[in-house]
């Protein structure tokens, strides 16, 4: 299986604040990335797909990029109803896809 | 509006079984690739099975292999999970989700989940 890793585990920010969260993949997954954003309790919510694509309805703010082993996923100015769990997951063994362990963002 | 409501969730001791049932609505389901994905108590998440739009292909985690079997009713709009010889480690909230697109690689749409805990 492809292990995912994502860092920080946990990060606190201001308002306004641009925040940064990288994933690692095992092993090359082309551009076969995609994020989710997490709230307790609520259903995980698509954010990014093919590791730069940004899902319908998704704020702009939120970004990625990345290919091959190392992607990271940006907010560029963090608002209060972003805090939540991100996870990162591969799509390059489809169907056998793998999640990131998760990074709190809290504000 | 696509929504995803999953249920049977519930406590049940380890050997037991438990079937699990996904409602959809909003979309037309019998066009989508689904999966189930759990969530283990202070752990990330997990892939657990994958069923084809046409019922015709299905994946499974490997630890459930033998013990889950995954179903779709076109007809009815509803995904299931039947899980047997249940452990204490698939104990977790359990997702459905629809797959994106043709090759349903990413998950755009999820439940809220429903709770299993599997405990003596």
């Amino acid at each position: 299986d492809i292990q995912m890793t994502q860092s920080p585990s946990s990060v606190s920010a201001s308002v306004g604040d641009r925040v940064t969260i990288t994933c690692r993949a095992s092993q090359d997954v082309n551009n076969w990335l995609a994020w989710y954003q997490r709230k307790p309790g609520k259903a995980p919510n698509l954010l990014i797909y093919e590791a730069s694509n940004l899902q319908r309805g998704v704020p702009s703010r939120f970004s990625g990029s990345g290919s091959g082993t190392d992607f990271t996923l940006t907010i560029s100015s963090l608002q209060p109803e972003d805090s939540a769990m991100y996870y990162c997951q591969q799509a390059s063994d489809f169907p056998r896809i793998t999640f990131g362990q998760g990074t709190r963002v809290e504000i | 509006q696509v929504q995803l409501v999953e249920s049977g969730g519930g406590v049940v001791q380890p050997g037991r079984s438990l079937r699990l049932s996904c409602a959809a609505s909003g979309f037309t389901f019998s066009s989508y690739g689904m999966y189930w994905v759990r969530q283990a108590p202070g752990k990330g998440l997990e892939w657990v099975a994958i069923m084809s739009y046409d019922g015709k292909h299905k994946n499974l985690l490997d630890s459930v292999k033998g013990r889950f079997s995954v179903s779709r009713d076109n007809s009815k709009n509803t995904l299931s999970l039947q899980m047997n010889s249940l452990r204490e480690e698939d104990t977790g909230v359990y997702f459905c989700a629809r797959g994106r697109g043709a090759a349903p690689r990413f998950l755009d749409y999820w439940g809220q989940g429903t709770l299993v805990i599997v405990s003596s």
